[in-house]
């Protein structure tokens, strides 16, 4: 059973380009989160998804910054516009059912703002 | 306003000696717990967790002990061992939430 996947594992984007993230939950979850974070700090959550619904989005920034997670395919966190406070690691996390559930991890994406 | 605190960044022990990692909260809708591991470069590993309903909650070397009242937690690794360096992070659940809210980490080093 694969776990979370994450892709790209590093991304590189000037400012003011867009950043897309992906994340391919483990098999049988159906539940999506994910968390940012900014070096020397803990993990920030950002937004909670489920198939086709955003559930907690208290976490994302209110300008540039969106997710979805289709009935298809990964889950997308897409940032436009970036800036070079946005460089920092994305985890993603998914679990089978929501709360009181262990939240398991993919590798995460390093983005860099030049 | 956070609300789960690590308030030690690092911890150093020696190999073969207990470490104890602390965490605070201050929510009392928190009633779900779990410690989570992170190496350098790699998204963090589920660790061990433990229900409100319960004050401890053992797996192997690895206990997590509950104080509701004081609303504090602790990670006991015993014994310590070199691969257990990493960074440990402390985050709680409330019911009828999906979010895990997290500490900031403490990094633990375990010398040879």
């Amino acid at each position: 059973n694969a776990g979370v996947m994450q892709n790209p594992r590093h991304l590189v984007r000037r400012r003011g380009q867009e950043a897309r993230l992906r994340c391919s939950p483990m098999k049988g979850h159906s539940h999506v989160y994910w968390y940012r974070q900014l070096p020397e700090e803990g993990l920030k959550f950002m937004v909670y998804l489920q198939k086709e619904n955003i559930i907690d989005e208290s976490g994302m920034p209110k300008e540039r910054f969106s997710a979805e997670f289709p009935k298809e395919g990964p889950s997308i966190l897409r940032i436009q516009q970036v800036v070079r406070g946005d460089s920092a690691a994305y985890f993603c996390a998914s679990s089978p059912r929501k709360q009181g559930e262990t939240q398991y991890f993919g590798p995460g994406t390093r983005l860099l703002v030049l | 306003d956070q609300q789960v605190k690590q308030n030690s960044p690092s911890l150093s022990v020696q190999e073969g000696r207990i470490s104890i990692l602390n965490c605070d909260y201050t929510n009392s809708m928190f009633d779900y717990f779990l410690w989570y591991k992170k190496y350098p470069a790699e998204g963090p590993t589920f660790l061990i967790s433990i229900s409100s309903i319960k004050d401890k909650n053992e797996d192997g070397r690895f206990t997590v002990f509950l104080n509701k009242s004081a609303k504090h937690l602790s990670l006991h690794i015993v014994p310590s061992q070199p691969g257990d360096s990493a960074v440990y992070f402390c985050a709680a659940t409330p019911t009828n939430a999906g979010k895990s809210t997290f500490g900031d980490g403490t990094t633990l080093t375990v010398k040879p």
